[in-house]
């Protein structure tokens, strides 16, 4: 069994500063996959970044960045120059197993944009 | 646009009354994922579907059951229903060669 762990249930950001978001997990398996999703007020699945465990260079999509330390078990999301149209719920989800692939999300974290 | 299309978007029942939900993947995905985004849950997996075949069930009632037909749409068909059942249902697809799901728009569920 794998459980995902996100301790910030809100988190506010002046617009145009960075932000990071947390997250641990935690898998018996060896090859598994990291992501992070938004759920923006739509409600829609989007996914963010996506992170390799077997990759140790930290993936990066345009102004998101993931800080994956495998060690720890921690895969936290930068956000950089933080602007109106981030502000959304952001799930971080685990795929272990490559025969049984379903996503073990988070509780989710609320951020806020702040003008 | 995820290109996984769900239908209906909203859905307005009684308890007791049975509904089904559909789904259609993204182009040459053969994996369906269905999930459950309730207030108190969370996301939770339901059900797996691959090429037709169920492949992995997660914490899915009996009271709901779910199919693949061989044009890879899916749906979920949920009976009996109960006020907790309320909530937000997504599919997923996802290709063979890569491990990230693409959800669809969801369908709300309301039981009144």
């Amino acid at each position: 069994a794998q459980t995902v762990t996100q301790s910030q249930p809100e988190m506010s950001v002046q617009e145009a500063e960075t932000v990071t978001l947390s997250c641990t997990y935690d898998t018996s398996e060896s090859d598994y996959y990291l992501f992070w999703y938004k759920q923006p007020p739509s409600r829609q699945m989007i996914l963010v970044i996506r992170q390799e465990a077997y990759k140790q260079q930290n993936a990066t999509e345009n102004r998101f960045s993931v800080n994956f330390q495998k060690a720890a078990k921690s895969f936290s999301l930068k956000i950089s120059d933080s602007q109106l149209g981030d502000a959304a719920m952001y799930f971080c989800a685990c795929i272990s197993n490559f025969g049984n692939e379903k996503l073990t999300f988070g509780t989710g974290t609320r951020l806020t944009i702040i003008p | 646009d995820s290109g996984v299309t769900q239908t209906p978007k909203h859905l307005i029942t009684a308890t007791g009354q049975r509904v089904t939900l559909r789904c259609s993947p993204r182009s040459g995905d053969l994996s369906v994922y269905w999930y459950q985004q309730s207030l108190d849950q969370g996301l939770q997996f339901l059900i797996q579907y691959y090429n037709g075949e169920e492949r992995a069930k997660g914490n899915i009632l009996e009271r709901f059951s779910a199919q693949q037909f061989p044009d890879l749409h899916s749906e979920l068909n949920l009976s009996s229903l109960e006020l907790g059942d309320s909530a937000l249902y997504f599919c997923a697809s996802s290709s063979r060669l890569q491990w990230e799901q693409f959800f669809g728009p969801g369908t709300r569920l309301t039981v009144l």
